[in-house]
């Protein structure tokens, strides 16, 4: 199966700045079909981006994705409050689908 | 707005089988067009895709799981459901279902997920 690297483990930021999260594959990822999430505490995840770069419904344009093969990357151009939270990438190219171990933001 | 609920004991014994449930509203499992989903998050770990199932009955497993995993789907009630059976520990995790959006051969992305369940195996 494809494993999914995550770093850096831990962001730690503030309100107003810009946080990138890198995931590396194992093996290239078919298709590109490299989607990521969001996990707030108590909350159900919540999906960003489809795709490598395709903003899901109601996302707001200050998230991006981006990358191709082994090597994606999650922008958030401005931190908002509500953006602090843990974010995994998950890889849909092969099966099974694996889960990078997630990046926190804080 | 589709949502999803998961239902089912939260502690199991060893050996035992452990059954969730998770009951849509909001969208139509007999729609068809999404795959649903069960995936699990070990404490302090990542998440791992257990299956998905098709409103047919049609079904997908982690081969990691296999041998261990059936699921089923209910359209009249608009639910479907996980069963795990001989749990160890190594099976305490929160479990989320999830609607998924399958690209045949490969895999799902997820597009709404439940709030999970913590279901820990111990005597």
């Amino acid at each position: 199966e494809i494993v999914l690297t995550q770093s850096p483990g831990t962001l730690s930021l503030s309100p107003g700045e810009r946080a990138t999260l890198s995931c590396r594959a194992s093996q290239s990822v078919s298709s590109n079909y490299l989607a990521w999430y969001q996990h707030r505490p108590g909350q159900a995840p919540r999906l960003l981006i489809y795709g490598s770069s395709t903003r899901a419904a109601g996302i707001p344009d200050r998230f991006s994705g981006r990358g191709s093969g082994t090597d994606f990357t999650l922008t958030i151009s401005r931190l908002e409050p509500e953006d602090f939270a843990v974010y995994y990438c998950q890889q849909y190219g092969r099966s099974p689908g694996t889960f990078g171990q997630g990046t926190k933001v804080e | 707005q589709v949502q999803l609920q998961e239902s089912g004991p939260g502690l199991v014994k060893p050996s035992q089988t452990l059954s969730l449930t998770c009951i849509v509203s909001g969208g139509s499992i007999g729609s068809g067009g999404h795959y649903w989903n069960w995936i699990r998050q070990h404490p302090g770990k990542g998440l791992e895709w257990i299956g998905h199932i098709y409103y047919s009955g049609s079904t997908q497993y982690n081969p990691s799981l296999k041998s261990r995993v059936s699921m089923s789907v209910e359209t009249s009630k608009n639910q479907f459901s996980l069963r795990l059976t001989s749990v160890t520990a190594a099976d305490t995790a929160v479990y989320y279902c999830a609607r998924g959006l399958y690209y045949y051969p490969s895999g799902d992305y997820f597009d709404y997920w439940g709030q999970g369940t913590l279901v820990t195996v111990s005597s």
